[in-house]
């Protein structure tokens, strides 16, 4: 069975840092890999997704994530943050054996001045 | 292409009553899931339904319980309120079933569900 674990519920950047959030997956075949991003009282939406087609994936608003097999991971970047940044990332991931998508538990985002 | 409309967007209702809420998915998307956030458990997958039927189950009572119709709008319904089942309801649909795809879903704004 998929699962997916997001080190850090919340972590605090500051305005113009890298941004680092950390996402280890589990499954048995090769997987499919989601990053979605929520900001306060809206709904999900994506951020990138991999389906095996380049292990970097560049996302909007500057976000990219790294496939690594052999680490099973898919950690979200940025170069820089931005104060507009703040908000809940959530990694998900998803593969042709199980039949549902699998949610981390999401990691909040906190950006100084 | 409109995004996926839920309604309504507030909703107060006391323990031991019913509610019902609505998701209109992205015209072309035939899979609708639904998800339960709260502060405390995050986000909980309730169920799926793709093409009318029920794919997938989440750990939820009974009383929660979806439908969708051949136009695929779903309508989740909870009886019986608990204190608990106050939560933001999402609903995200997709172009396919998720799982088994690299299909992505696409959420609504959520239901700010209120027990009192």
């Amino acid at each position: 069975a998929q699962s997916v674990t997001q080190l850090g519920s919340h972590v605090s950047v500051s305005e113009g840092a890298l941004v680092l959030l950390r996402c280890n997956y589990s499954s048995s075949v090769p997987p499919y890999l989601f990053w979605y991003v929520q900001y306060p009282n809206q709904g999900l939406q994506l951020l990138l997704k991999y389906t095996s087609a380049a292990t970097l994936v560049k996302g909007i608003n500057g976000f990219e994530a790294e496939f690594k097999k052999s680490e099973t991971s898919f950690h979200l970047t940025k170069p820089s943050a931005h104060m507009s940044d703040a908000a809940e990332y959530f990694c998900a991931v998803s593969d042709d054996r199980d039949d549902k998508i699998i949610f981390g538990k999401g990691t909040r985002l906190h950006i100084l001045p | 292409k409109a995004g996926v409309t839920q309604t309504p967007r507030y909703l107060i209702k006391t323990r031991g009553q019913q509610v019902t809420l609505s998701c209109s998915p992205i015209s072309g998307h035939r899979s609708v899931s639904w998800y339960q956030q709260t502060p405390g458990q995050g986000l909980q997958f309730l169920f799926e339904y793709f093409s009318e039927t029920q794919r997938n189950k989440g750990n939820f009572p009974g009383r929660f319980s979806g439908r969708q119709f051949s136009n695929s709008r779903s309508e989740m319904n909870v009886s019986t309120l608990e204190l608990g089942d106050s939560a933001l309801y999402l609903c995200a649909s997709s172009l396919g079933p998720s799982g088994r795809s690299s299909y992505e879903q696409y959420f609504g704004p959520g239901t700010r569900l209120t027990v009192t």
